[in-house]
């Protein structure tokens, strides 16, 4: 299928750790995303690259960092998990940063 | 600073009602604007793109407008099912392509 698509689905997790979300496409897209979900169901963007370059980085604690090894892989690193991390965190991807975006299924982080 | 608003939060109808789901953006420089359905617990589904330079698109029973010069789009539902229920969002695309979200109608359709 082609999609987009993150590991894990769900990610419960205690405060302090560190943790990684992998997301891959396989649409040929050059720019991939990472937003946030709130518990109020709110969408913000977090970090978009651009063929592995990266172009918007959101007022985000730097214990988050994007990391992309190639153009179809965009992998989120958390350190020091904190209670407020708890989130949905979608990625999604584009070819050029002006068309349509495609989100993959979210991960559902708990920080307990 | 691009700010998006979705009005209603939310909506019940019957089946079979026609609806409009309306969304205002304060800054008219965008790029272009997409529709997504978001089921519980799932990601986001586009529905429909459109470009700044474009009116409207048409997507089977979906209808989405654009009004630059306002800073409005809305998207239409012809003859509701209750599979249409899911929170319907709408997100304007930034100078740097990244997608500026509204907060969402939820809507629900009644058998």
């Amino acid at each position: 299928d082609t999609a987009v698509s993150q590991t894990p689905k769900y990610l419960v997790t205690q405060m302090g750790n560190d943790k990684s979300i992998k997301c891959e496409q396989n649409l040929g897209h050059d720019t991939m995303y990472w937003y946030k979900q709130d518990s109020k169901k709110f969408l913000k963007i977090m970090f978009s690259y651009n063929n592995k370059e990266l172009i918007i980085n959101e007022t985000v604690p730097n214990r988050f960092s994007p990391k992309s090894p190639d153009k179809a892989h965009l992998n989120l690193h958390i350190n020091s998990l904190e209670l407020g991390d708890s989130a949905v965190y979608f990625c999604a991807s584009s070819q050029r940063a002006n068309n349509e975006q495609f989100f993959g299924p979210g991960t559902r982080l708990t920080v307990l | 600073k691009q700010e998006v608003t979705q009005i209603p939060a939310a909506l019940s109808v019957p089946e079979g009602e026609n609806l409009v789901l309306n969304c205002s953006f304060t800054d008219s420089a965008i790029y272009n604007l997409q529709w997504f359905r978001q089921d519980p617990g799932k990601g986001l589904t586009s529905l429909l793109l459109i470009q700044s330079s474009q009116r409207e698109q048409t997507s089977g029973r979906l209808n989405a407008s654009l009004d630059k010069s306002s800073g409005r789009s809305t998207l239409y539902i012809a003859a509701s099912q209750p599979g249409d229920s899911a929170t319907y969002l709408c997100a304007v695309r930034g100078s740097q392509g990244n997608l500026i979200f509204g907060k969402g109608t939820k809507l629900s359709v009644k058998p």
